[in-house]
């Protein structure tokens, strides 16, 4: 099975700054089967990024994803109070399944 | 607008059964596979199960094969866990979520959840 490694475990920012998540895969993903999901508190997860870099609806601008291979990347661009939550990604491997990281927090500084 | 609705959750002790319900709206139900996630209390999220829009195909995390059963009523846009045998390590939050294709594959609705304790 493909493991999602994400780094780092928490990222603590000040809101106006720029977040850089990374999430590794211990076996190339094709992009297209790459998603990024935010998770706040006592809610269910919300789909920001699919094919590793679109945009779900209703997803801001300073939300971006990139990557291909084994490397992917989620940047906020400025941090707005309501980003502060904690952001998982996912693939999908042929049998069918579904694999996610184990997340990472963005905290207030 | 997409409403996805789960119901069915609670205290069980190990060894019970549980049926977990999802109600779907907003969308064709009945053109779109759909999904079981769930997430144990303080951790991530783990894929549990898949059905295929028509119901002719269910896959299963390996942690809950045999023991977990995945159906659909497309006549009641409804979504289905049956789950048998359960132990502690399946307490957890269990969401429903819609598979989407395109551009993909991932899931771009998630219901509230329901939450499930397996506890003496």
């Amino acid at each position: 099975d493909i493991v999602l490694t994400q780094s780092p475990g928490t990222l603590s920012l000040s809101p106006g700054e720029r977040a850089t998540l990374s999430c590794r895969a211990s076996q190339s993903v094709s992009s297209s089967y790459l998603a990024w999901y935010q998770q706040k508190p006592g809610q269910a997860p919300r789909l920001l990024i699919y094919g590793a870099s679109s945009r779900a609806t209703g997803i801001p601008a300073r939300f971006s994803g990139s990557g291909s291979g084994t490397d992917f990347t989620l940047t906020i661009s400025r941090l707005e109070p309501e980003d502060f939550a904690v952001y998982y990604c996912q693939q999908y491997s042929t049998s069918p399944r579904w694999t996610f990281g184990q997340g990472t927090k963005v905290a207030i500084k | 607008q997409v409403q996805l609705v789960e119901s069915g959750g609670g205290v069980v002790q190990p060894g019970g059964s549980l049926r977990l319900s999802c109600a779907a709206s907003g969308f064709i139900f009945s053109s779109f596979g759909m999904n079981w996630v769930r997430q144990a209390p303080g951790k991530g999220l783990e894929w549990v199960a898949f059905i295929r829009y028509d119901g002719s195909n269910k896959y299963y995390a390996d942690s809950v094969k045999g023991r977990f059963t995945i159906s659909r009523d497309n006549s009641k846009n409804t979504l289905y866990l049956q789950m048998n045998s359960l132990r502690a390590e399946d307490t957890a939050v269990y969401y429903c979520a819609k598979w989407q294709w395109l551009g993909g594959y991932y899931f771009d609705y998630w219901g509230q959840g329901t939450l499930v304790t397996v506890s003496s």
